[in-house]
């Protein structure tokens, strides 16, 4: 059974550093990509990157310079981790594993609020 | 980037209803379209993909339709656990790409 599960701070402040592991079970991530999306009241639903199964990177250029994907193997875990964080960034992040069918299984979301 | 546009924003329909969304690309994007689900505060759920592919599991009442620009998710006969929100994502090429949602509740 596919599942995944994002975790998260919940709460972080402007300028800080945002950390959410991805944790995952029923498949293997050396098997399958694995994106990141978030949905933000400002902007709705964002793709934000991906994490292919060999461990290369591909980043939306909206946030290429703040953003890094990446994994442990051994764990099932992917990490998104966004830098220089703003009040915009609130929002929920999704991973989702790209299967045959592209975001194919969707974790439920973790929400993050960027607050002083 | 890739707009997609989506339509209606809320939908109100009655059960047995037959249902029409849609998401209008601004370039082709093949048949690179994919149609989810969403209830609160669960994980989005993927009904069709590549535009017209039912995923395992899913209701046949669900289809998908279109190509290139121009594509539609039909739900053919509304029941009451369909309450949700719609959105689709177009997977032609990066940025990849979602549409706004779609709101829709029973009548």
């Amino acid at each position: 059974q596919v599942q995944l599960k994002e975790t998260g701070p919940g709460l972080v402040q402007p300028t800080q550093t945002l950390s959410i592991t991805c944790t995952v079970s029923g498949f293997s991530l050396t098997s399958y990509y694995m994106q990141w999306v978030r949905q933000t009241p400002g902007k709705g639903l964002e793709w934000m990157g991906f994490i292919r199964s060999g461990g290369s990177t591909e980043y939306n250029s909206e946030f290429k310079s703040r953003l890094s994907i990446s994994r442990d193997t051994s764990k099932n875990q992917v990490f998104l981790k966004m830098n220089s964080l703003k009040t915009e960034d609130t929002g929920v992040y999704y991973c989702a594993r790209d299967g045959d069918s592209d975001f194919d299984y969707w974790g439920q979301g973790v929400m993050v609020t960027v607050s002083s | 980037d890739i707009q997609m546009t989506q339509s209606p924003s809320f939908l109100s329909a009655s059960v047995g209803d037959r249902v029409t969304i849609n998401c209008k690309a601004s370039q082709n994007i093949n048949r690179y379209l994919n149609w989810y689900q969403q209830k609160l505060g669960e994980a989005p759920k993927l009904l069709i993909y590549n535009a017209n592919s039912l995923q395992t599991g899913i209701p046949s009442r669900f289809s998908g339709s279109g190509s290139g620009t121009d594509f539609t998710l039909t739900i053919s006969s509304l029941q009451p656990e369909d309450v949700a929100t719609y959105f689709c994502l177009q997977h032609n090429s990066w940025p990849y790409t979602f549409g706004a949602g779609t709101k829709l509740e029973l009548k």
